[in-house]
């Protein structure tokens, strides 16, 4: 099946510095989604991505999907304490009906 | 808050009990979803219902065993379970399976303990 690649697996930034994480395939992925878990609380859907090229934006947080449709990335500008969690990237194909996710990258934010 | 209302919370059960999860949503999404995850590793998808009907089991034991009573509701039934099945068990929902309905809002998931 399809794998998801990644990357970093960890991150220890101080405040105010931008974060920049990827993922990369060797497959295909039509839909490209980026969530966020913190601590007891079930993973947040932070921006999803429908065309390759597709540059969003949401509050800091800035996404990209892949001209090739086999990598993303996600970067957060200006960090900030409550930025701290495990982020998830997860691809999906059409109609599958499910997703592949990424092994994530726990950030951590020292003030 | 999450629109996704998992219950209970937290579960201890016995490896020889039955007990079942609760998952509810009102969001008028068609399709929902079981995930089991372990700490630090991310959802594994266990079943998906689309429209009322299973469509996926990701070979699942069947000592797991997922029921949806209407569109709203998705329940998974636990019975003998294993040390090993303890984990975060998360339900999602979206709008649909095809393109563009398949971001998944998660709940904040039931923490299993088997002893």
């Amino acid at each position: 099946g399809q794998q998801l690649n990644q990357s970093p697996q960890s991150m220890f930034i101080q405040e105010g510095e931008d974060v920049s994480m990827n993922c990369t395939s060797s497959s295909i992925f039509n839909t490209w989604l980026w969530y966020k878990q913190e601590p007891g609380e079930g993973p947040v859907l932070l921006i999803a991505l429908y065309k390759a090229g597709e540059l969003t934006s949401n509050g800091r947080l800035t996404a990209q999907f892949g001209i090739t449709r086999k990598d993303s990335f996600l970067n957060i500008s200006a960090s900030i304490p409550s930025d701290v969690g495990i982020y998830f990237c997860a691809g999906q194909i059409t109609n599958a009906g499910k997703s592949t996710f990424g092994d994530g990258t726990t950030l951590t934010v020292k003030p | 808050d999450t629109e996704v209302t998992q219950t209970p919370k937290h579960l201890v059960m016995g490896m020889t009990n039955k007990k079942s999860l609760k998952c509810e949503q009102h969001m008028g999404h068609r399709a929902m979803y079981w995930y089991k995850q372990k700490a630090k590793k991310p959802p594994e998808l266990m079943f998906v219902y689309s429209y009322e009907k299973l469509s996926i089991n990701e070979s699942v034991p069947s000592r797991f065993s997922p029921e949806c009573p209407n569109s709203s509701l998705l329940n998974l039934h636990l019975h003998a379970l294993q040390p090993e099945d303890s984990a975060l068990y998360l339900c999602a929902s979206s709008q649909g399976t095809g393109t563009g309905s398949q971001p998944q809002h998660f709940g904040d998931g039931t923490r299993l303990s088997i002893l």
